[in-house]
Formats: C-alpha cells, sequence, structure tokens
C-alpha cells in the first residue's frame, strides 16, 4: 500500500458544527502532516506530528484540534470554524520528517 | 526568512519541451522538490533532487540545480495533455518543514 487516504472527500458544515477530518497510511511512515490550501495558492504547514508526538504547530487557531491515534492514522478535529476557514486540506506523510512527503487527495471544506 | 519564487504560467505546444524554473533563498535546504497538482487534486511527488547533486533525470523529467545561484528548473520532455497541471517546487529547511513556492500553471495546447 503505498498512497495516503483522506475521508470524506467533500464536507460542508456550519460554524456552529463539530466534524473530524480523517488521514491513514500504511507504508510505515513515521512522520504526518496537515496542510492547509487556500484557491490559487500552495500548501502551508498546519501540524507536524513526529513517532506520534505533536512536534510542529505552526500557531494555529484553536478550532483545529489535531490528533494522532497510532502511527498509521491521523485526525483534524474542527469545532466553530469560520468561512474564512474553507479550503483544501491535506495530509501527508514521510518516513521520518527529512524523507519525501506523500500527499493524500485533500478533504475539501466549505464553512457556511 | 525562507521564499520559493516561480513564475506564474507556461504555454507549452504539445510534443515541446517545457521548463519551469525556481529560485530559493535557504542555502541549507538539503532536498528540493517537484509535486505536481491536477484540479481538485492532491499533490503529486513528482522528483526530488539532493542538494549535492547538480541534475537528476527520472525518464521525460529532468532536475538541474544549480546551488550556488539557488536556482532548480524541471524538464519535461515532449510534453503531453496530461501534463497540463499546476507544478510546485520545495525547499525543505533545516526543521524539515516543506517550504512551497507559488506555483507553475503549465498549459499544453495540442
Amino acid at each position: 500500500d503505498t498512497e495516503v487516504t483522506q475521508t470524506p472527500k467533500h464536507l460542508v458544515m456550519g460554524m456552529t458544527n463539530k466534524k473530524s477530518l480523517k488521514c491513514e497510511q500504511h507504508m510505515g511512515h513515521r512522520a504526518m502532516y496537515w496542510y492547509k490550501q487556500k484557491a490559487k495558492k500552495p500548501p502551508e504547514l498546519m501540524f507536524v506530528y513526529s513517532y506520534e508526538k505533536l512536534s510542529i504547530n505552526e500557531s494555529v487557531p484553536s478550532r483545529f484540534s489535531p490528533e494522532c491515534p497510532n502511527s498509521s492514522l491521523l485526525n483534524l478535529h474542527l469545532h466553530a470554524l469560520q468561512p474564512e476557514d474553507s479550503a483544501l486540506y491535506l495530509c501527508a506523510s514521510s518516513q521520518e520528517g527529512h524523507n519525501e512527503q506523500f500527499f493524500g487527495p485533500g478533504t475539501r471544506l466549505t464553512v457556511l | 526568512g525562507e521564499d520559493v519564487e516561480q513564475s506564474l504560467f507556461l504555454s507549452v505546444r504539445e510534443g515541446d519541451s517545457s521548463v519551469i524554473n525556481c529560485t530559493y533563498t535557504d542555502s541549507s535546504s538539503t532536498y528540493l522538490y517537484w509535486y505536481k497538482q491536477e484540479p481538485g487534486a492532491g499533490l503529486q511527488l513528482l522528483t526530488y533532487i539532493f542538494s549535492n547533486m547538480d541534475m537528476k533525470q527520472d525518464q521525460r523529467l529532468t532536475v538541474l540545480l544549480n546551488k550556488k545561484d539557488k536556482h532548480l528548473s524541471l524538464r519535461i520532455a515532449d510534453t503531453q495533455t496530461g501534463d497540463s497541471a499546476i507544478y510546485f517546487c520545495a525547499e525543505q529547511d533545516s526543521s524539515y518543514k516543506l517550504i512551497f513556492g507559488s506555483g507553475t500553471r503549465l498549459l499544453v495546447r495540442p
């Protein structure tokens, strides 16, 4: 298995909802990442997990809460989001922090 | 801080070669990457080059690295319509973060 999977593919939520994005990889990678990508822009790093521990938080608002239940799974819990949080959320993984990152297909999030 | 720059748009005719250029600022970068993104999709890793290399070839793709000028290029030989996409170069900084360029939109005309 050489891919990163993300669910759901699309998500529409209101500002008072709580939802979660999920990411999974079975490549034995020990680093996992969340990125946010707005239209016509490059991805921006949000969080990095290394060996299931949060190693980088790029000053992301607390309405985004990451979780790494095990080495194959990465979640992003969403609560009280704003319309400007609408974006493509990309998950990536790498063998270690300094290796090439492989990206999932993303979750397109729309906040109403 | 680190900065990665790319030209925004490139248009080529099918069958021609495409050259996408990128400049970066972090001289301590150890790896430099090229990713491809098709509309509505995630990023596909195309190739990467280690900073102690000048060139890397992988089928239709050739990466050239000029470390002195901090210039990276991606050449796509025999460009096809399926190559139309946005291409991002990225450098990896000392904390292993990827710093992406703004992306170059490649349009391949039949």
